[in-house]
């Protein structure tokens, strides 16, 4: 397996504008993480789904972040509209079940907001 | 909102050096914890998971013990080489109802 797949890589936008990270989980693996990564905070959980399906978005900043999952290989997370204090990398892990399974991590996502 | 803490921050020793830090969490919140080794501009890699109170766990130089009652749990590197230089991070599971990170020890090995 490849492991998880998030696109792009890295992506420069203006503050304003909508971004859509992506990733593409593990197969098999029933939950999916997305995650932010900054210096002040550390590794956050934004939210999680189980079987598409998000059980906890309690960690999602504010209005302006969504996600979805419309399909056991695919998730999106959504900005609109990006802000500056928005740049960090976004990262989206996948693990077979919850409960003591280890959590794979995508390569991250570097997002810069000018 | 669980609280899981690491200690020390950051960390510099000579290579060859024996090192260990911690991570402490609230032992009654506890299903599972999670260390992660994370090298600069790469993602987290797993390194444990640990659910029994008493636990050891070893890769190579690399060990770490568990003790649920107290909320800790060590990890230890035997003869710290370069190449594991990298944010160690702990995470506590609490059973698909959150999964949190402590903020990590950033440990670098000088040769």
């Amino acid at each position: 397996d490849a492991g998880v797949i998030q696109s792009p890589r890295h992506e420069v936008t203006e503050m304003g504008q909508e971004v859509t990270l992506r990733c593409k989980p593990i197969s098999g693996h029933d939950y999916l993480f997305w995650y932010r990564q900054t210096m002040m905070r550390g590794l956050e959980l934004l939210i999680y789904f189980n079987n598409n399906v998000p059980i906890d978005d309690s960690g999602m900043p504010e209005d302006r972040f969504s996600a979805k999952m419309p399909n056991a290989s695919f998730s999106t997370l959504k900005i609109q509209p990006s802000e500056p204090r928005d740049s960090a990398v976004y990262f989206c892990a996948s693990s077979l079940t919850s409960g003591g399974e280890t959590q794979y991590f995508g390569p991250g996502t570097r997002l810069l907001v000018l | 909102i669980l609280n899981v803490e690491q200690s020390p921050q950051s960390l510099h020793v000579q290579e060859g050096d024996s090192t260990n830090f911690t991570c402490s969490f609230p032992s009654s919140n506890f299903y599972a914890l999670h260390w992660y080794r994370w090298e600069t501009a790469k993602s987290p890699e797993a390194l444990f998971v640990m659910t029994l109170n008493g636990d050891e766990k070893k890769k190579g130089r690399i060990s770490a013990t568990l003790n649920t009652k107290e909320g800790y749990s060590y990890l230890y590197i035997k003869g710290s080489q370069p190449e594991d230089s990298a944010t160690y991070l702990c995470a506590l599971d609490n059973y698909g109802q959150n999964f949190v990170f402590g903020p990590g020890t950033r440990l670098s090995v000088l040769p």
